[in-house]
């Protein structure tokens, strides 16, 4: 079975800094990508996702992430974070043609980002 | 406003007694799911209906209970049998199903006494 690995449980930054949040999935057939964030209090909304094509994916609120198919990786990027960045970010994977079983998803970050 | 509406939010029982969670959609989605978070183990997937009157177990389907009897309806039983039931639960649908990308609700935090 698939898994989604995400590197970093915690991270602590401090606004305008660069964000990386890690994320390796084990599947090693075709895939379609997602990130998920969930803010303090509200629901799990779509940051963004890959599906085909261009592997630089933008998504909403100035994030970005990009697919690297050797590395089996889709690292979620932000050149500089705002304080309303503050949320925990999921990585998710779907075999691609297979969506009878939803989405896998990895444990989670939680980012805070210090004024 | 289109969207899955969950609930309660909140809810506390006692240990033994059945819980339901209610969700219900009017996004016109024939796939829908229920996710359990816990902290620091990200969502895992409990039960998942991909058309009305049928339903399958995900990861983690002990001690849980589903059915599909409307479109709109996917409620979830959680009962005596799961040994470790408070958590937050998450209920979703799917929207594309070329993309696989789900729309959640506001999920339902079940605390057991």
């Amino acid at each position: 079975a698939q898994s989604v690995s995400q590197h970093n449980h915690h991270v602590i930054l401090s606004e305008a800094a660069s964000l990386e949040l890690g994320c390796n999935y084990s599947y090693g057939g075709t895939v379609n990508l997602f990130w998920y964030v969930q803010y303090p209090g509200q629901h799990l909304q779509l940051l963004l996702k890959y599906f085909s094509g261009d592997p630089l994916v933008k998504g909403i609120k100035g994030f970005e992430a990009e697919f690297i198919k050797s590395k089996f990786s889709f690292n979620l990027r932000k050149p500089s974070v705002q304080w309303s960045d503050t949320a925990e970010y999921f990585c998710a994977v779907r075999l691609s043609g297979g969506g009878a079983d939803g989405l896998t998803f990895g444990k989670g970050t939680h980012l805070i980002i210090q004024p | 406003d289109g969207g899955i509406t969950q609930s309660p939010k909140y809810l506390f029982r006692k240990e033994g007694q059945n819980v339901t969670l209610s969700c219900e959609q009017n996004l016109n989605h024939d796939a829908m799911y229920w996710y359990r978070q816990d902290p620091g183990q990200g969502l895992r997937l409990i039960y998942y209906s991909q058309i009305v009157n049928d339903f399958q177990k995900g990861d983690i389907a002990e001690g849980y209970s589903v059915s599909r009897e409307k479109k709109e309806s996917f409620p979830l039983t959680v009962t005596s049998a799961q040994k470790n039931p408070t958590a937050f639960y998450l209920c979703a649908s799917k929207g594309d199903p070329n993309t696989g990308e789900l729309f959640f609700g506001e999920g339902s935090r079940l605390t057991v006494l």
